[in-house]
């Protein structure tokens, strides 16, 4: 069993559609990640979390740390949006344990 | 202010070569951290650079290996390659404040061993 699980694996919305992505985890973590990758590579940092929500724009995570669960919404979803979002743990001094990541595809 | 960067962007090697990557991390940094990622899987922790040493290390053979520089840039070299080691190779730079912090990561060398 991963360390980090992420669902669903892939994920298709209609432009304007309410999005949410789990992650669930079974180490101890001093925080959090949600990251951006988009086709080519290149990864972006959206959140770090220790504990509740934070929102920036359209998007909100939030983090329970009792149950070790986070989940990514994004509100009115765009095409932009389309790209794969990946959970990752910070373990022990900024080491990132990754999930598999989630597909996202947002079709107009 | 540049961000992290990588290169080269993508490299071609054959069986058995060696290959040096290099990352220059954003502004500021002091760490740099070393991925690898397969098609379609998640990154894996290749090791860590903090002070100009090996800090932390996954589960990742000794042929590769790793170097950081009084500037705080960094290079990962691989030996002996295997067809397995085809994958994105990612550099990741966060400043050491005896906490959790923000990653910063480069576009990535994408390695191709035939």
């Amino acid at each position: 069993k991963n360390e980090v699980e992420q669902s669903p694996q892939n994920l298709t919305a209609q432009e304007g559609e309410f999005i949410t992505i789990n992650c669930s985890y079974s180490v101890g973590i001093s925080a959090l990640h949600w990251l951006q990758q988009h086709p080519g590579g290149g990864i972006v940092s959206l959140f770090m979390l220790s504990s509740g929500k934070k929102k920036h724009g359209r998007l909100i995570a939030t983090i329970n740390i009792q149950e070790k669960h986070s989940s990514l919404h994004i509100t009115a979803s765009h095409p932009r949006d389309s790209a794969v979002y990946i959970c990752a743990v910070d373990t022990s001094g900024s080491r990132l344990t990754f999930g598999e990541g989630t597909q996202l595809t947002v079709n107009p | 202010d540049a961000g992290v960067t990588q290169s080269p962007t993508h490299l071609i090697k054959t069986r058995g070569q060696q290959v040096t990557l290099r990352c220059s991390p954003k502004s500021g940094h002091d760490t740099v951290s070393w991925y690898q990622q397969a098609l379609g899987q998640g990154p894996q922790f290749i090791f860590q650079y903090y002070e100009e040493e090996e800090r932390q290390r996954g589960n990742f053979p000794d042929r590769f290996s790793g170097h950081q520089f009084p500037n705080y840039s960094s290079e990962l070299n691989v030996n002996a390659l295997l067809l397995g080691d085809s994958a994105l190779y990612l550099c990741a730079s966060s400043r050491d404040r005896g906490g959790p912090d923000t990653q910063y990561f480069g576009p990535g060398t994408r390695l191709t061993v035939l």
